[in-house]
């Protein structure tokens, strides 16, 4: 099973809004709604931010959301503050009842 | 609270063995699919396998890259999975964590645990 396809890095202003896109195949992100996305500081534990595509885990801000079209899902950060700046990974379920990780994607809060 | 600690992390050969452990709290650990994912230092996220629960006939499956070489098993009364690593290499190098599902993502992770296989 190959990795989902995310960008290396994006970047973003303070206040702004960007999207991190994870790209894969109808055997994973085009197969089901098990779509989940995670933030990642350095050194510590990733944490769900996303999960079924869409919906946020209690406590997590309003300003992470999620969508999918086809074999592509993203992930939008809207109002970027200073804390945001992280590693994200997207991750899916397969068809092959396993799970696969995205390679990551660098946020930089200009 | 929902809490998930990784242990056995080592230093060991090419060759080797080293067997993880995952102890859980605040939930009902028997009820839940286990899974184990780790990260090569500077890399990304890297699925290895899971458990499921006694429901689903504790059914693993595992990454392309373990497969064969990985085994995940469980103990539910003491609360506790485990992963065994057999024949390990050296880019088997990395922070393994344990975790578990909330619908479709992962929302409990423990510290991770560090194996370094080196000579």
């Amino acid at each position: 099973q190959s990795a989902l396809t995310q960008p290396a890095s994006v970047s973003g202003s303070p206040g702004q809004s960007i999207a991190i896109s994870c790209t894969g195949t109808s055997s994973d992100v085009g197969d089901n709604n098990y779509v989940s996305w995670y933030q990642q500081h350095p050194g510590k534990a990733p944490k769900l931010i996303i999960y079924d595509v869409s919906k946020r885990p209690s406590g997590v801000s309003d300003r992470f959301s999620g969508s999918k079209s086809g074999n592509t899902a993203s992930l939008t950060i809207s109002g970027l503050q200073a804390e945001d700046e992280a590693d994200y990974y997207c991750s899916a379920y397969t068809t092959t009842s396993t799970w696969v990780f995205g390679g990551g994607t660098k946020l930089t809060v200009l | 609270e929902v809490q998930l600690v990784e242990s056995g992390g080592d230093l060991v050969q090419p060759g080797g063995s080293l067997k993880l452990s995952c102890a859980a709290s605040g939930f009902t650990f028997s009820d839940y699919a286990i899974y184990w994912v780790r990260q090569a230092s500077g890399k990304g996220l890297e699925w290895v396998g899971r458990i499921r629960s006694k429901t689903n006939n504790y059914a693993t499956a595992y990454g392309a890259s373990v497969k064969g070489r990985f085994t995940v098993s469980r103990d539910d009364s003491k609360n506790t999975a485990y992963l065994q690593m057999n024949s390990l290499r050296t880019e088997d190098t990395a922070v393994y964590y344990c975790t578990r599902t909330l619908g479709g993502g992962f929302d409990s992770w423990g510290q991770g645990t560090l194996v370094t296989v080196s000579s």
